[in-house]
Protein backbone atom coordinates (compact mmCIF):
# COMPACT_ATOMS: atom_id res chain seq x y z
CA UNK A 1 0.00 0.00 0.00
CA UNK A 2 1.11 4.11 0.04
CA UNK A 3 3.64 4.79 2.49
CA UNK A 4 3.34 8.03 4.44
CA UNK A 5 6.27 9.20 6.46
CA UNK A 6 6.73 12.01 8.84
CA UNK A 7 9.87 13.79 10.23
CA UNK A 8 11.46 14.50 12.99
CA UNK A 9 9.30 11.51 14.95
CA UNK A 10 9.74 12.87 17.99
CA UNK A 11 11.19 16.37 18.87
CA UNK A 12 11.86 18.86 21.92
CA UNK A 13 12.11 22.50 22.06
CA UNK A 14 12.02 25.47 23.66
CA UNK A 15 9.41 27.88 24.32
CA UNK A 16 9.19 30.45 21.26
CA UNK A 17 11.12 28.31 18.91
CA UNK A 18 9.91 27.36 15.81
CA UNK A 19 9.90 23.22 14.39
CA UNK A 20 9.26 22.37 11.27
CA UNK A 21 7.83 18.51 10.31
CA UNK A 22 7.95 17.03 7.07
CA UNK A 23 4.97 14.84 5.94
CA UNK A 24 6.17 13.07 2.31
CA UNK A 25 4.72 10.73 -0.02
CA UNK A 26 7.10 7.71 -0.50
CA UNK A 27 5.40 6.29 -3.54
CA UNK A 28 2.58 8.24 -4.83
CA UNK A 29 1.83 11.91 -5.90
CA UNK A 30 -0.45 13.57 -3.11
CA UNK A 31 -2.46 15.97 -4.55
CA UNK A 32 -4.12 16.79 -1.36
CA UNK A 33 -2.62 16.55 2.25
CA UNK A 34 -3.82 16.88 5.32
CA UNK A 35 -2.90 17.82 9.10
CA UNK A 36 -4.58 16.57 11.88
CA UNK A 37 -3.38 17.10 15.73
CA UNK A 38 -4.15 14.95 18.47
CA UNK A 39 -4.51 15.31 22.42
CA UNK A 40 -3.46 12.34 24.80
CA UNK A 41 -6.06 9.91 24.99
CA UNK A 42 -7.82 11.73 22.35
CA UNK A 43 -9.44 12.34 18.88
CA UNK A 44 -7.79 13.90 15.98
CA UNK A 45 -9.13 16.89 15.14
CA UNK A 46 -8.38 18.30 11.80
CA UNK A 47 -6.10 21.36 11.85
CA UNK A 48 -5.82 22.11 7.64
CA UNK A 49 -5.89 20.61 3.78
CA UNK A 50 -3.36 21.45 1.38
CA UNK A 51 -3.23 21.24 -2.02
CA UNK A 52 -0.03 20.91 -3.83
CA UNK A 53 0.85 24.50 -5.32
CA UNK A 54 -2.20 26.81 -3.55
CA UNK A 55 -2.52 27.79 -0.37
CA UNK A 56 -3.52 25.79 2.55
CA UNK A 57 -7.25 25.75 3.79
CA UNK A 58 -7.96 26.26 7.68
CA UNK A 59 -10.05 24.63 10.20
CA UNK A 60 -12.22 26.98 12.11
CA UNK A 61 -10.35 27.87 15.16
CA UNK A 62 -6.56 27.28 13.82
CA UNK A 63 -4.06 29.96 13.50
CA UNK A 64 -3.23 30.49 10.50
CA UNK A 65 0.02 32.31 11.08
CA UNK A 66 0.37 29.66 13.86
CA UNK A 67 0.54 26.98 12.01
CA UNK A 68 2.39 27.18 8.91
CA UNK A 69 1.61 24.94 5.92
CA UNK A 70 3.55 24.16 2.85
CA UNK A 71 2.59 21.64 -0.08
CA UNK A 72 5.45 22.70 -2.76
CA UNK A 73 5.24 19.13 -4.45
CA UNK A 74 3.46 16.45 -4.87
CA UNK A 75 4.92 14.51 -2.21
CA UNK A 76 5.64 16.99 0.71
CA UNK A 77 4.04 19.05 2.90
CA UNK A 78 5.63 20.76 5.81
CA UNK A 79 3.93 22.05 8.98
CA UNK A 80 5.89 24.87 10.79
CA UNK A 81 4.70 25.10 14.58
CA UNK A 82 6.13 28.86 14.74
CA UNK A 83 7.09 30.51 18.70
CA UNK A 84 5.93 27.55 19.82
CA UNK A 85 4.71 27.25 23.33
CA UNK A 86 3.88 24.42 25.93
CA UNK A 87 0.17 24.18 24.98
CA UNK A 88 1.39 23.86 21.45
CA UNK A 89 3.00 20.03 22.75
CA UNK A 90 0.47 17.52 20.59
CA UNK A 91 1.25 14.64 18.65
CA UNK A 92 0.25 16.16 14.75
CA UNK A 93 -0.67 13.77 12.12
CA UNK A 94 -0.37 14.31 8.36
CA UNK A 95 -1.66 12.23 5.73
CA UNK A 96 -2.39 11.83 2.28
CA UNK A 97 -4.80 11.61 -0.72
CA UNK A 98 -3.59 10.59 -4.28
CA UNK A 99 -6.67 12.86 -5.76
CA UNK A 100 -8.94 15.50 -3.89
CA UNK A 101 -11.96 13.16 -4.20
CA UNK A 102 -10.67 9.78 -3.50
CA UNK A 103 -11.62 7.97 -0.53
CA UNK A 104 -8.53 6.61 1.16
CA UNK A 105 -6.07 8.58 2.99
CA UNK A 106 -2.75 6.81 4.44
CA UNK A 107 -1.74 8.82 7.24
CA UNK A 108 2.02 9.41 8.17
CA UNK A 109 3.03 7.67 11.47
CA UNK A 110 2.90 11.15 13.65
CA UNK A 111 5.03 13.72 15.13
CA UNK A 112 4.89 14.43 19.16
CA UNK A 113 5.87 17.77 19.79
CA UNK A 114 6.88 18.81 23.39
CA UNK A 115 7.78 22.48 23.80
CA UNK A 116 9.33 23.19 27.07
CA UNK B 1 -15.89 19.62 13.62
CA UNK B 2 -16.15 16.13 15.05
CA UNK B 3 -18.95 13.85 14.11
CA UNK B 4 -18.83 10.49 15.19
CA UNK B 5 -19.19 9.40 18.85
CA UNK B 6 -18.09 6.06 19.93
CA UNK B 7 -19.57 3.69 22.36
CA UNK B 8 -17.98 2.15 24.27
CA UNK B 9 -14.98 4.43 25.56
CA UNK B 10 -13.27 1.55 26.79
CA UNK B 11 -13.43 -2.32 26.01
CA UNK B 12 -11.54 -5.34 27.95
CA UNK B 13 -12.22 -8.84 27.18
CA UNK B 14 -9.75 -11.83 27.05
CA UNK B 15 -8.70 -13.15 24.54
CA UNK B 16 -10.80 -15.38 22.18
CA UNK B 17 -13.91 -13.33 22.98
CA UNK B 18 -15.81 -10.76 20.53
CA UNK B 19 -15.05 -7.14 20.73
CA UNK B 20 -17.86 -4.59 19.11
CA UNK B 21 -17.94 -1.01 19.30
CA UNK B 22 -20.35 1.69 17.44
CA UNK B 23 -20.10 4.83 16.10
CA UNK B 24 -22.73 7.57 15.74
CA UNK B 25 -22.55 10.35 13.54
CA UNK B 26 -25.27 13.35 12.41
CA UNK B 27 -25.14 14.29 8.90
CA UNK B 28 -25.24 12.77 5.73
CA UNK B 29 -22.13 10.79 4.55
CA UNK B 30 -20.21 9.76 1.33
CA UNK B 31 -18.30 6.55 3.65
CA UNK B 32 -17.50 5.83 6.88
CA UNK B 33 -14.14 4.17 7.71
CA UNK B 34 -12.76 2.44 10.83
CA UNK B 35 -9.20 3.08 11.72
CA UNK B 36 -6.94 1.54 14.45
CA UNK B 37 -4.24 3.28 16.49
CA UNK B 38 -1.48 1.44 18.57
CA UNK B 39 -0.63 3.84 21.72
CA UNK B 40 1.83 6.75 20.25
CA UNK B 41 1.53 5.51 16.51
CA UNK B 42 -0.32 6.62 13.43
CA UNK B 43 -3.00 5.73 12.10
CA UNK B 44 -4.11 1.96 10.21
CA UNK B 45 -6.79 1.92 7.69
CA UNK B 46 -9.31 -1.24 8.58
CA UNK B 47 -12.11 -1.06 6.17
CA UNK B 48 -14.23 1.25 4.38
CA UNK B 49 -17.80 0.85 4.03
CA UNK B 50 -19.69 3.64 1.50
CA UNK B 51 -22.92 5.17 2.44
CA UNK B 52 -24.85 2.52 -0.14
CA UNK B 53 -23.86 -0.87 1.71
CA UNK B 54 -24.93 -2.39 4.66
CA UNK B 55 -22.56 -4.67 5.63
CA UNK B 56 -18.49 -5.57 5.10
CA UNK B 57 -15.64 -8.24 5.93
CA UNK B 58 -12.36 -7.97 6.27
CA UNK B 59 -10.59 -10.89 7.99
CA UNK B 60 -11.65 -11.01 11.73
CA UNK B 61 -13.40 -7.72 11.11
CA UNK B 62 -17.07 -7.02 10.66
CA UNK B 63 -18.57 -3.77 9.49
CA UNK B 64 -22.25 -2.59 9.87
CA UNK B 65 -24.10 0.66 8.64
CA UNK B 66 -27.18 1.40 9.18
CA UNK B 67 -27.78 4.98 7.54
CA UNK B 68 -31.01 5.36 8.72
CA UNK B 69 -30.23 5.65 12.50
CA UNK B 70 -26.68 7.29 11.43
CA UNK B 71 -24.68 4.48 13.35
CA UNK B 72 -22.05 1.91 12.37
CA UNK B 73 -21.03 -1.19 14.44
CA UNK B 74 -17.21 -2.66 13.91
CA UNK B 75 -16.91 -6.73 15.16
CA UNK B 76 -13.58 -8.06 15.88
CA UNK B 77 -13.63 -11.45 16.20
CA UNK B 78 -11.73 -13.96 18.00
CA UNK B 79 -10.01 -11.24 19.52
CA UNK B 80 -5.79 -11.58 20.36
CA UNK B 81 -3.45 -9.47 22.42
CA UNK B 82 -2.21 -7.89 18.66
CA UNK B 83 -5.64 -6.18 18.89
CA UNK B 84 -5.32 -4.43 22.39
CA UNK B 85 -5.19 -0.09 20.44
CA UNK B 86 -7.72 2.27 19.98
CA UNK B 87 -10.35 2.17 17.18
CA UNK B 88 -11.85 5.19 15.36
CA UNK B 89 -14.36 5.66 13.28
CA UNK B 90 -14.18 8.35 10.73
CA UNK B 91 -16.89 9.78 8.28
CA UNK B 92 -16.26 11.01 5.24
CA UNK B 93 -18.69 13.82 4.28
CA UNK B 94 -18.46 17.05 2.79
CA UNK B 95 -15.28 18.26 0.49
CA UNK B 96 -13.93 14.34 1.43
CA UNK B 97 -12.27 15.50 4.62
CA UNK B 98 -12.49 13.00 7.55
CA UNK B 99 -14.63 13.54 10.69
CA UNK B 100 -13.21 11.74 13.47
CA UNK B 101 -14.80 9.70 16.11
CA UNK B 102 -13.35 9.78 20.47
CA UNK B 103 -12.29 6.12 19.88
CA UNK B 104 -12.82 3.31 21.85
CA UNK B 105 -9.98 1.93 23.81
CA UNK B 106 -9.64 -1.70 23.66
CA UNK B 107 -7.40 -4.17 25.67
CA UNK B 108 -7.36 -8.00 24.85
CA UNK B 109 -6.54 -9.88 28.42
CA UNK B 110 -3.99 -12.81 27.43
Amino acid sequence: GAVVSQHPSRVICKSGTSVKIECRSLDFQATTMFWYRQFPKKSLMLMATSNEGSKATYEQGVEKDKFLINHASLTLSTLTVTSAHPEDSSFYICSARTQPSTDTQYFGPGTRLTVL
Amino acid sequence: SQQGEEDPQALSIQEGENATMNCSYKTSINNLQWYRQNSGRGLVHLILIRSNEREKHSGRLRVTLDTSKKSSSLLITASRAADTASYFCATDAIDYKLSFGAGTTVTVRA
